[in-house]
């Protein structure tokens, strides 16, 4: 079964420190990778995509995130988090060639900055 | 540039009422998608639309539900009658292209419903 999996449901990190968000998932062909980004109170915004290539993707607001397909994992990173970040964090996971209406996502992990 | 606008933001009704939700896609955008936010089901696509036309409604919970879209800047979630259990998050977004996978989806900033 197709599926995406967020382990943590909330994390707590201190401004300033790193951060990886897990996600993996299970899917039969190959995958189309995405982390959106849900602030209080607002819908969600993308923040990076993966497709294929380069298994380091960049996106805004500094984050990054890496494909593993050994590993089934896509993780999000950022190098120095602000309090800004505080926020819920969703990957979602896609067929290749396939619709966005067979996306994916997982339950989320949300994200608290202490000072 | 606008992005996609869902009104209202907030709704309180008592149970067995009608309840209208709106969604304005992103100009240009030729696909659109409802979805359903609880806690305890997390985000849940109840029904989509490319060119006005819905492709797939799988999702939509029961026949109490119903969608249309009329023209392509314009869609409507209806409920009803509504039920203490529809309260939640209903988001619309919209994505260009016909919602191919490469296409991200843009949402807006959702509707909370209260049902009593």
């Amino acid at each position: 079964a197709q599926s995406v999996t967020q382990p943590d449901i909330h994390i707590t990190v201190s401004e300033g420190a790193s951060l990886e968000l897990r996600c993996n998932y299970s899917y039969g062909a190959t995958p189309y990778l995405f982390w959106y980004v849900q602030s209080p109170g607002q819908g969600l915004q993308l923040l990076l995509k993966y497709f294929s290539g380069d298994t380091l993707v960049q996106g805004i607001k500094g984050f990054e995130a890496e494909f593993k397909r050994s590993q089934s994992s896509f993780n999000l990173r950022k190098p120095s988090v602000h309090w800004s970040d505080a926020a819920e964090y969703f990957c979602a996971v896609g067929p290749y060639g396939g619709s966005q209406g067979n996306l994916i996502f997982g339950k989320g992990t949300k994200l608290s900055v202490k000072p | 540039d606008a992005g996609v606008i869902q009104s209202p933001r907030h709704e309180v009704t008592e149970m067995g009422q009608e309840v209208t939700l709106r969604c304005k896609p992103i100009s240009g955008h030729n696909s659109l998608f409802w979805y359903r936010q609880t806690m305890m089901r997390g985000l849940e696509l109840l029904i989509y639309f490319n060119n006005n036309v819905p492709i797939d409604d799988s999702g939509m919970p029961e026949d109490r539900f119903s969608a249309k879209m009329p023209n392509a800047s314009f869609s409507t979630l209806k409920i009803q009658p509504s039920e203490p259990r529809d309260s939640a998050v209903y988001f619309c977004a919209s994505s260009l292209g016909q919602g191919q996978i490469n296409q991200p989806q843009h949402f807006g900033d959702g509707t909370r419903l209260s049902i009593l």
